[in-house]
C-alpha cells in the first residue's frame, strides 16, 4: 500500500544531543513538508521540499535541519539548538499542482528526558 | 500570509445531534480551503477540501462544509455524529497562486467530543 512511513513513533533525547527523524514516502510525490504539533496550538510548518536536493525554510525552522537526497526521503534532525523540542512531528507530502491534497504519516512524538 | 481561526476550542454534542464546526481565515492572497481530522496519536486525514466550482463541499464521514469568500469562512457541518467521531477538527489554508505548494497553514483545532 502506499503511504508515509515515519520512524520512530516515539522518541526521546537527552538535553544537547542531536535527533534524526525519518520520513520516507512511496507516493512517488513531489513534495515533502515536516509540521510540529504542540497542544492547542495546532500545526505549524518546519521544513518543505518541492524537489530533490532542494527545500525552505517554514515558520518555525530555527534549531532544525532537513536534507532531501532522494525523492522518498526527507528526514529532520532535531538539533541541540532547538530549545523546546519535546512535541509531535508530522510529516506530509502532496504530488503537486494542482492536487494540494497533503497525505500525513503517523508521527513521531520526541520527549527530551 | 495566511491566518487560520477556529473559533472553538471543544464542542461537545449529544450522538445523532447535528454539529458545526467554525473556521474563519484571513488573507492577502486567494486560498484553497481544507477540513482535516485527527485521531488521538495518529496523523491527519483529510476530511474534504474546497478548491474551486460549487461553494458546498461534500466530503467523507457524511461531512460537507460551505465556503463563504464575503465572510472568509469554511464552516463543517454534519447532519447527525456518531461516537466514533470523537476527534481533533483541523481547518487549513494554503495559497492558490502558488498552487498550495508551500505548505498549510493550521488553525489550532477544534475538540469534538461525542456524548451518549
Amino acid at each position: 500500500d502506499g503511504g508515509i512511513t515515519q520512524s520512530p513513533k516515539y522518541l526521546f533525547r537527552k538535553e544537547g544531543q542531536n535527533v534524526t527523524l525519518s520520513c520516507e514516502q512511496n507516493l512517488n510525490h513531489d513534495a515533502m513538508y515536516w509540521y510540529r504539533q504542540d497542544p492547542g496550538q495546532g500545526l505549524r510548518l518546519i521544513y518543505y521540499s518541492q524537489i530533490v536536493n532542494d527545500f525552505q525554510k517554514g515558520d518555525i525552522a530555527e534549531g532544525y535541519s532537513v536534507s532531501r537526497e532522494k525523492k522518498e526521503s526527507f528526514p529532520l534532525t532535531v538539533t541541540s539548538a532547538q530549545k523546546n523540542p519535546t512535541a509531535f512531528y508530522l510529516c506530509a507530502s502532496t504530488l503537486g499542482q494542482p492536487n494540494t491534497e497533503a497525505f500525513f504519516g503517523q508521527g513521531t512524538r520526541l520527549t527530551v528526558v | 500570509a495566511q491566518s487560520v481561526t477556529q473559533l472553538d476550542s471543544q464542542v461537545p454534542v449529544f450522538e445523532e445531534a447535528p454539529v458545526e464546526l467554525r473556521c474563519n481565515y484571513s488573507s492577502s492572497v486567494s486560498v484553497y480551503l481544507f477540513w482535516y481530522v485527527q485521531y488521538p496519536n495518529q496523523g491527519l486525514q483529510l476530511l474534504l477540501k474546497y478548491l474551486s466550482g460549487s461553494t458546498l463541499v461534500k466530503g467523507i464521514n457524511g461531512f460537507e462544509a460551505e465556503f463563504n469568500k464575503s465572510q472568509t469562512s469554511f464552516h463543517l457541518r454534519k447532519p447527525s455524529v456518531h461516537i466514533s467521531d470523537t476527534a481533533e477538527y483541523f481547518c487549513a489554508v494554503s495559497d492558490r497562486a502558488r498552487g498550495g505548494a508551500d505548505g498549510l497553514t493550521f488553525g489550532k483545532g477544534t475538540h469534538l467530543i461525542i456524548q451518549p
